[in-house]
């Protein structure tokens, strides 16, 4: 199995300051033959379903604000949140889809400071 | 646009068996995989199994002695049974498809809104 490590656990951020969330997979989620890294973030507020911010490791999904970014490759990824605003309070979990079983991070509950 | 919608009863007693039905309106059964994700109270997210449209399956090893996926496709329809149940087993579960196809997969999306079970006499 592949085991996805997000840290940290939780972060507080100033209104308007960056947000980094790491994960590290345990293994390598860049498929070869297309180059593309099988690795996906998530945005989880109390009550809804988780929603999809990044996928590829790094394309936004259409309508997700640009404050939000995916970086890295391999075994080593970051979301960042460039600009937290009040509506970013939430828990983001990184997934890969490389293999199964498909795994989740623990996550990273992010508040406002 | 596909929509998930699951359903089933809300309270099980410990040690039978936990089914839900996950209804997909807007799409066709006959693509994707179709996916269930569960959420204990406080913990992560946790894959169950899937669905293709074939009929094939893969569950989590975690719990594969103890699930069962199925399709309806008359009633555009996938359903999860989770035998044995324990206090462990109370959690949020979703249903989720992801586009993928062959033995290459995609991410999550759309989900349904999630129904809580509670194991519990």
């Amino acid at each position: 199995d592949i085991v996805m490590t997000q840290s940290p656990d939780s972060l507080t951020v100033s209104l308007g300051e960056r947000a980094t969330i790491n994960c590290k997979s345990s293994q390598s989620v860049l498929y070869s033959y297309d180059n593309k890294n099988y690795l996906a973030w998530y945005q989880k507020k109390p009550g809804q379903p988780p929603k999809v911010l990044i996928y590829w490791a790094s394309t936004r999904e259409s309508g997700v604000p640009d404050r939000f970014s995916g970086s890295g490759s391999g075994t080593d990824f970051t979301l960042t949140i460039s600009r937290l605003q009040a509506e970013d309070v939430a828990v983001y979990y990184c997934q890969q889809y490389y293999n199964t079983p498909l795994t989740f991070g623990g996550g990273t509950k992010v508040e406002i400071k | 646009q596909v929509q998930l919608q699951e359903s089933g009863p809300g309270l099980v007693n410990p040690s039978e068996t936990l089914s839900l039905t996950c209804t997909v309106s807007g799409g066709s059964l006959n693509s994707n995989y179709w996916n269930w994700i569960r959420q204990p109270p406080g913990k992560g997210l946790e894959w169950i199994g899937y669905i293709y449209r074939s009929g094939s399956t893969s569950y989590n090893p975690a719990l594969k002695s103890r699930v069962t996926l199925s399709l309806d496709t008359s009633k555009n329809q996938f359903s999860l049974k989770l035998s044995s149940v324990t206090a462990a087993d109370t959690a949020v579960y979703y249903c989720a498809t992801d586009s993928g196809s062959g033995n290459f997969h995609k991410w999550f999306d759309p989900w349904g809104q999630g129904t809580l079970v509670t194991v519990s006499s």
